[in-house]
């Protein structure tokens, strides 16, 4: 059964604890990626991944850290220094980040983990 | 930097009724791509737009993307309840990074 998935669903930690956020997909998908959903707002772009050991900051990767040792797999840090980490986590993954007409940067997404810092 | 708005954030509309978000980018796009997210889901990917001009047809679902490659609409004709849920649009810069800057979103809501 093809797919990404994310765990876990819900995770709650206390300030000032480092945690990370899994990613796995299955689609042999050279692209990753991980976006933050804050309540009523769009999706915001963490980190991305074009290929295996290779990633890029996003808009907004201050206090988050990632690593892509396998192409399966893009764990996410919310480190300590995240100032305002609650939020709706949404990994994603594309055949590749390039596209237009082949529909190969098309995104599919996981379930999202729900974090909330206590 | 590049800005992706959309309008309105939220829409409720009576079942049967007719529904449209529209998107603006606040600079040229390569491409747009629509994406739907159900209460307490994840965004599910709908179409791509390339095209200036392009319009694009999913049984009750129309797409437009604008002559100037700027701005984009969803209209749904006779709205379900199954159309409830939060529609992106997501634009890619012409230059620069290959990533896509999601839009606000507009929040549908449909009232049996």
């Amino acid at each position: 059964d093809g797919g990404i998935t994310q765990s876990p669903k819900y995770l709650f930690r206390k300030e000032g604890q480092n945690v990370t956020l899994s990613c796995e997909q299955n689609l042999n998908h050279d692209a990753m990626y991980w976006y933050r959903q804050d309540p009523g707002q769009g999706l915001r772009l963490i980190y991305y991944s074009q290929i295996v050991n290779d990633f890029q900051k996003g808009d907004i990767a201050e206090g988050y850290s990632v690593s892509r040792e396998k192409k399966e797999s893009f764990p996410l840090t919310v480190t300590s220094a995240q100032k305002n980490p609650t939020a709706f986590y949404l990994c994603a993954s594309s055949t590749s980040i390039f596209g237009v007409g082949g529909l190969t940067d098309t995104q599919y997404f996981g379930p999202g983990t729900r974090l909330t810092v206590l | 930097g590049q800005q992706v708005m959309q309008i309105p954030q939220y829409q409720h509309v009576q079942e049967g009724e007719d529904f449209t978000t529209y998107c603006n980018s606040s600079t040229t796009l390569s491409n747009i791509q629509w994406y739907k997210q159900r209460p307490g889901g994840h965004p599910v990917f709908l179409i791509q737009l390339v095209k200036s001009g392009e319009v694009k047809k999913q049984k009750r679902l129309t797409f437009q993307f604008g002559e100037a490659k700027k701005n984009s609409s969803l209209h749904i004709t006779a709205t379900q309840t199954t159309d409830v849920g939060t529609y992106f649009c997501a634009g890619k810069t012409l230059t620069g990074t290959y990533k896509y800057i999601f839009g606000t979103g507009t929040r549908l809501k449909v009232l049996a």
